[in-house]
């Protein structure tokens, strides 16, 4: 499978507890996002890198939450000391930056997030 | 960054009947128009796109039309079956790339046996 790969699947973890997902995109792809979704609503951006520069960071995010793509391939995204509110799908996905045609995401399946 | 409207928010069609799907858009320069379906549980994957130079684009029972003019695009699917039932998510790339991409808010689309 050459798609965009997230690891793990699933993940529990106790409040206050650190947590980090990693991504591999699709190769040579050169763009990475991470966003969020919650049941019932779309993805809701988190942050992106195009290769290893983090480009953008939502307002929303919180400091617990970092992000890496440090040889601008896989990328990680750490939780530091877990909420309850942070229950939910993180979702990565990568795209080719073409300027002109367009600009195609691809997801990865998702890291299900359950604090207890 | 871009602003993206999606509406309606729910649509239950009888099977067999066409369901539309719209979206508005705020960047005047974007020209690339995704389509994602999610099913419960899985992730978004693409179902069609349509770039800026052309009006439609069909691909069996699921089309999109995009009026530049007017700022919007729409997915339609004819015919539907229970398979179709899923949320749909649609996205406006800003031009040039250099901006993040953010996504409707979904339609839940249910399909009525």
């Amino acid at each position: 499978d050459t798609g965009v790969s997230q690891n793990p699947r699933h993940k529990i973890t106790k409040r206050g507890q650190n947590v980090t997902f990693r991504c591999d995109p699709i190769s040579e792809h050169n763009r990475l996002y991470w966003y969020r979704q919650t049941l019932g609503q779309g993805p809701e951006f988190l942050t992106y890198f195009q290769n290893e520069a983090q480009l953008e960071k939502s307002r929303l995010l919180s400091d617990r939450f970092s992000a890496e793509r440090p040889k601008g391939s896989f990328s990680t995204l750490e939780i530091q000391r877990t909420e309850q509110g942070d229950s939910a799908m993180y979702l990565c996905a990568s795209s080719s930056i073409q300027l002109t045609s367009g600009n195609t995401i691809y997801f990865g399946e998702g890291s299900w997030l359950t604090v207890v | 960054g871009e602003n993206v409207e999606q509406h309606p928010s729910t649509l239950s069609v009888q099977e067999g009947d066409s369901a539309v799907i719209k979206c508005t858009y705020s960047d005047s320069a974007s020209n690339y128009f995704p389509w994602y379906k999610q099913e419960l549980g899985k992730r978004p994957q693409l179902i069609i796109d349509i770039r800026s130079n052309v009006g439609e684009k069909k691909d069996q029972r699921i089309a999109v039309t995009l009026n530049k003019t007017a700022k919007h695009f729409s997915l339609h699917i004819t015919e539907t079956q229970p398979e179709d039932s899923a949320v749909y998510f649609c996205a406006a790339p800003p031009a040039g790339g250099y901006q993040k991409v953010t996504f409707g808010i979904g339609t839940k689309l249910q399909v009525i046996p």
